[in-house]
C-alpha cells in the first residue's frame, strides 16, 4: 500500500500560470481533502469530496478547482496563480468522514 | 463556526520534562476530536481519536484527554524524537470534514 501519493513535490509558478496538483490513494476511501497550509499554521480544507463525482467546497476554495472521476484521484486545479497561493499543499483521505484522515507528503508550491 | 484554538503556540522542553497542550473547541455537537503529530516538511500522521468526554488514550510517552470543551495532549518524560507540531481537529455531528487548530510546536532539548 503507497497510501495518498502527491505530485509533484515542489513546484515555482509564475503570477497567472495554471497547474494541477495530482492526488492518488490506493486505500479505496470514499473521502478526499485538500487543504492547504502557511508557514506555521494549520490546516485549511479547499475542497473535498465524498465520492466520485461529488465535490464540495471547503473553507477557502477561491482561486482552486477539483474534479473527481474515479475513487482513487482527486486532483486541484489553479487556474490563475496568485502569490497568495504559495503554500503547502497536502490532500488526504478516510474511509469515512468521522474516521481518521490519512495525508500525503504534500506539494510546496511557489508564485512569483 | 466551528473553533478549535491550540495553546501554547510553542513549547521548548527538556528530555524528561513532562507537559500538556491543549485544545479547546467549540462545535456544536462535537463526533470526534484527532490528534496528529507533523514533522518539519511532512504530512500529518494519525495519533488518536477521542469521541466523548472521558475518554482517554495512550500510545508510548503520549496521552490523550477529552472534557466537553477541550482536549489534553499529556507528553510524559518527552525524549527528542518527540519533537514536533502536534495538531488537533474536530469534526461535528452533520459535517463530513475536520477543522484543524493552528497546532503547538514542541522541541525537546537533550
Amino acid at each position: 500500500n503507497a497510501g495518498v501519493t502527491q505530485t509533484p513535490k515542489f513546484r515555482i509558478l509564475k503570477i497567472g500560470q495554471s497547474m494541477t496538483l495530482q492526488c492518488t490513494q490506493d486505500m479505496n476511501h470514499n473521502y478526499m481533502y485538500w487543504y492547504r497550509q502557511d508557514p506555521g499554521m494549520g490546516l485549511k480544507l479547499i475542497y473535498y469530496s465524498v465520492g466520485a463525482g461529488i465535490t464540495d467546497k471547503g473553507e477557502v476554495p477561491n482561486g482552486y478547482n477539483v474534479s473527481r472521476s474515479t475513487t482513487e484521484d482527486f486532483p486541484l486545479r489553479l487556474e490563475l496563480a496568485a502569490p497568495s497561493q504559495t503554500s503547502v499543499y497536502f490532500c488526504a483521505s478516510s474511509y469515512d468522514s468521522q474516521m481518521e484522515q490519512f495525508f500525503g507528503p504534500g506539494t510546496r508550491l511557489t508564485v512569483l | 463556526e466551528d473553533q478549535v484554538t491550540q495553546s501554547p503556540e510553542a513549547l521548548r522542553l527538556q528530555e524528561g520534562e513532562s507537559s500538556s497542550l491543549n485544545c479547546s473547541y467549540t462545535v456544536s455537537g462535537l463526533r470526534g476530536l484527532f490528534w496528529y503529530r507533523q514533522d518539519p516538511g511532512k504530512g500529518p500522521e494519525f495519533l488518536f481519536t477521542l469521541y466523548s468526554a472521558g475518554e482517554e488514550k495512550e500510545k508510548e510517552r503520549l496521552k490523550a484527554t477529552l472534557t466537553k470543551k477541550e482536549s489534553f495532549l499529556h507528553i510524559t518524560a518527552p525524549k527528542p524524537e518527540d519533537s514536533a507540531t502536534y495538531l488537533c481537529a474536530v469534526t461535528e455531528a452533520a459535517g463530513n470534514k475536520l477543522t484543524f487548530g493552528g497546532g503547538t510546536r514542541v522541541l525537546v532539548k537533550p
